[in-house]
């Protein structure tokens, strides 16, 4: 059985573009949530969507988004990238939203320079 | 606000001993409690949960014990093994009852070294 896959692992990109990071949960999980993790911070949820609706969302700026498709992929995206930006993405899926059993992906690392 | 709180970032034992990494939390309406072991470039993976209901979980080698009235967890890992260097990290969730949904509060990590 395949587990969660993040597509870039690795990504450079430059102050104020925008990026895209995708998120393939495991089949039949309808529950998505992304993360990020920095060495300051630890993990901070960023959003959580299931059935391609956003259920909650974290304390972040309005640059970053996500949306959730019908098979049940993810994808988030932020944009005017800042520096602080850089950090892991790491996206966790669980087979519905009263269950607990959390699966993470590797996640992807996003470095601005 | 720091709702989940580790504080040792860091902690070192001798292979064979007991591992014990501590959790403490400061929203009562969390309501299951997770811990989750992470090495460099994964993903963190799970390790064992424990439900408000509870006092402890055992599975194997790792045991979480919950002290609700001090808002306080922890995680005995024995004996410790050199694989079990990693970073640990608790995790905690409200209930659906209590508004709660898939976000998990992480606390910021420790780091476990087991010396051969």
């Amino acid at each position: 059985k395949a587990g969660v896959t993040q597509t870039p692992r690795y990504l450079i990109k430059t102050r104020g573009q925008q990026v895209t990071l995708s998120c393939s949960p495991i089949s039949g999980h309808r529950s998505v949530s992304w993360y990020q993790q920095t060495p300051g911070q630890g993990l901070q949820f960023l959003f959580e969507y299931f059935s391609e609706t956003q259920r909650n969302k974290g304390n972040f700026p309005g640059r970053f988004s996500g949306r959730q498709f019908s098979n049940s992929r993810s994808e988030m995206n932020v944009s005017t990238l800042e520096l602080g930006d850089s950090a892991l993405y790491l996206c966790a899926s669980s087979p519905d939203v009263a269950n607990y059993g959390y699966t993470f992906g590797s996640g992807t690392r996003l470095t601005v320079v | 606000d720091q709702q989940v709180k580790q504080n040792s970032p860091s902690l070192s034992v001798q292979e064979g001993r007991i591992s014990i990494l501590n959790c403490d939390y400061t929203n009562s309406m969390f309501d299951y409690f997770l811990w989750y072991k992470k090495y460099p470039a994964e993903g963190p993976t799970f390790l064992i949960s424990i439900s408000s209901i509870k006092d402890k979980n055992e599975d194997g080698r790792f045991t979480v014990f919950l002290n609700k009235s001090a808002k306080h967890l922890s995680l005995h890992i024995v004996p410790s093994q050199p694989g079990d260097s990693a970073v640990y990290f608790c995790a905690a969730k409200k209930g659906l009852k209590q508004g709660g949904s898939e976000k998990l509060v992480f606390g910021k990590g420790t780091k476990l070294t087991v010396n051969p």
